[in-house]
């Protein structure tokens, strides 16, 4: 069955120091990637995707994320987070053929202490 | 655009009542959707509308069931609540001819079932 895990249910990290966040998915052919930001109380924000072309791409607030199909990793990387990157962070894959359908991880806690 | 609405945000249920959540998009979507979150699980489809008069199940549908009343509106039903039920609902779309393949999110419905 078509999967995707985050390892980490929580990352802490102190402000201003880098963090990553893991995400693997199981091997297909095609895929889109997807990580998906949740702020407290709030509903999800796409934070940024991957559908083809260069296999690094980038979010407006800094993070960015690299495509590995040999690896089937997604991982999410910021160099120097802040106290307002405090959320949940989901990782979603979107199968070829199956493109209007996501499949989340579990979702990982970054908690950035001052 | 008010974007994807849910209502009610909260609600609490005593098992066995009945109710139905409401989502609405004003944003011409075809597709929509409703997954549950619950803590340490991610999001879970559970059920969704392809387009307006279709719908399918997804991973968790048991005990719910669901109406594409048109194309802006897609409820949920909860026939018989049960306190398994319990968790954070939210309701996307999904453009047609969706390049992005983004789901657009609403705020969420927390619903307690006693």
């Amino acid at each position: 069955a078509q999967s995707v895990t985050q390892l980490d249910s929580q990352v802490p990290v102190f402000e201003e120091a880098p963090v990553e966040l893991r995400c693997n998915y199981s091997s297909s052919v095609s895929v889109y990637l997807f990580w998906y930001v949740q702020y407290p109380n709030q509903g999800l924000q796409l934070l940024l995707k991957y559908l083809s072309g260069s296999t690094l791409v980038e979010s407006i607030n800094g993070f960015e994320a690299e495509f590995n199909k040999s690896q089937t990793s997604f991982h999410l990387r910021k160099p120097s987070v802040h106290i307002s990157d405090t959320a949940e962070y989901f990782c979603a894959v979107s199968y070829a053929g199956a493109t209007n359908k996501l499949i989340f991880g579990t979702g990982t806690l970054l908690a950035v202490q001052p | 655009n008010a974007g994807v609405t849910q209502t009610p945000k909260f609600q609490v249920l005593k098992t066995g009542q009945s109710m139905t959540l409401q989502c609405a998009q004003d944003m011409n979507h075809n597709s929509m959707y409703w997954y549950r979150q619950d803590p340490g699980m991610g999001l879970r489809l559970i059920y969704y509308s392809a387009s307006e008069g279709t719908t399918d199940k997804g991973e968790v549908p048991n005990g719910y069931n669901v109406s594409r009343l048109n194309k802006r509106e897609f409820s949920l039903r909860l026939e018989s609540a049960a306190p398994s039920q319990t968790s954070v609902y939210f309701c996307a779309s999904l453009p047609r001819d969706s390049y992005s393949y983004e789901q657009y999110f609403g705020p969420g419905t927390r619903l307690t079932v006693t």
